[in-house]
Formats: structure tokens, sequence, C-alpha cells
């Protein structure tokens, strides 16, 4: 099965900044990656699907990128509002098995 | 609107069994394919199984194969989870979730299902 492992496990960022998590598949996922945010007891948001696109409503300060089997979320100029723990999530491995990374939680620094 | 409300969750002892179900509205129920996803206390996220719009191909993984069994009811707009066997580390919130080109768009609130004697 294909594992997804994200980079850093946990993250101190300020106001302001610019932050990178990233994603490594274990095997090819084409562009099958989606990212997720979760705040304390509220269920998952999704931010990016299809690896760099956008979802509808979530601000352009969000971002996805892929280069091979390593994928990429960037949050420009960090808002109190993004303080949260973020996810990812292939979609694209047969047999189809929807894995999540173990999670990035970004606190504020 | 998209919504989707889950239920179900409760207590239950070790080796028991339990339903959820996910109530779908806003959408064409049966178009879609369905997700439902767990979340153990202070944990991660994790893919539990996956529905064909049609019904007729479903997904596990390996934590849960041959002890859980999703189904669903395109006639009520109902996704459900049977929850056989049940063990301690089964002990989560249980979301439902409407996929969306590449990504889960749409999530329930959520069920918690706590397994303990």
């Amino acid at each position: 099965a294909i594992q997804l492992t994200q980079s850093p496990s946990s993250l101190s960022a300020s106001v302001g900044d610019r932050v990178t998590i990233t994603c490594r598949a274990s095997q090819g996922i084409s562009s099958g990656l989606a990212w997720y945010q979760q705040k304390p007891g509220k269920a998952p948001k999704l931010l990016i699907y299809d690896a760099s696109s956008l979802e509808s409503g979530v601000p352009s300060r969000f971002s996805g990128s892929i280069s091979g089997t390593d994928f990429t979320l960037t949050i420009d100029s960090l808002q109190p509002e993004d303080f949260a723990t973020y996810y990812c999530q292939q979609f694209n491995s047969y047999p189809p098995l929807y894995t999540f990374g173990q999670g990035t939680k970004l606190e504020i620094k | 609107q998209v919504q989707l409300v889950e239920s179900g969750g409760g207590v239950v002892q070790p080796g028991g069994s339990l339903r959820l179900s996910c109530a779908a509205s806003g959408f064409t129920f049966s178009t879609y394919g369905m997700h439902w996803v767990r979340q153990a206390p202070g944990k991660g996220l994790e893919w539990v199984a996956f529905i064909r719009s049609d019904g007729n191909y479903k997904s596990y993984a390996d934590s849960v194969k041959g002890r859980l069994t999703v189904s669903r009811d395109n006639s009520k707009n109902t996704l459900y989870l049977q929850m056989n066997s049940l063990r301690a580390e089964d002990t989560a919130v249980y979301y439902c979730a409407k996929p969306h080109n590449g990504g889960n768009s749409h999530w329930g609130q959520g069920t918690l299902v706590t397994v303990s004697s």
C-alpha cells in the first residue's frame, strides 16, 4: 500500500510568515493528492485537490505543488486563523486505499 | 447546500456491534461515491472505507477489513457503516465524507464511537 510521509510533524511560525509542509508518497500517485486543514473539534476542510487546484472559497494564500512524488502545501503570509493541523490524502492508488499523511500541527511562535 | 449528518455512535463493549448512519441532502446522493474516515482521540485522520455510487464496489483499510462493512441505500439518501467485532482501537469520531474532484469536499460533524468495557 502507498504510504504518505508528512514533514514536519509540527511547526512553529509567526503571523505573516510563509510556511511549507511536505507530503512524500512511497510510490507515484500522479497528481492525486489533497490537502486539508483541521481545527480542534471540527471536521477537516478541503484546501487543495489534484495536488495544486484551490478549492472554491479557500484564500489564495494557500497553494499546492508537485515534484515527482513530493507534494508541497505553501501558506503565504500566515493569518491567525491558519494555526491548525494539516493533512494530506492520496486519491490515486490502485486498489483504491485513500490513505492520509500523519498530519502537521502548525502552532503560533 | 450539501449536508451530511452522522448518527448511531455510542458506547459499546469489546466484541460488540454498532451501525452508523450518514443522512445526505443537498446533492444527488446516488451519483457520488462516499467515504468513511475516523479519528481516534488526539490522533490523526484514518481513511476507513469507500463505496461507489451504485454500491457495487467497496474498498477498506486493512485495519478494518472483515469487521466493518460499508453500504448505502440510494432510495433513502443514506450511507451506513456496520461495525462488528469492535476493539478498543476502533474508538474514534467517525465522519462520512463526499468527494468532489480529487478531494473530500464535504464532511459531516462526526459521531463518536467508544469501545470500552
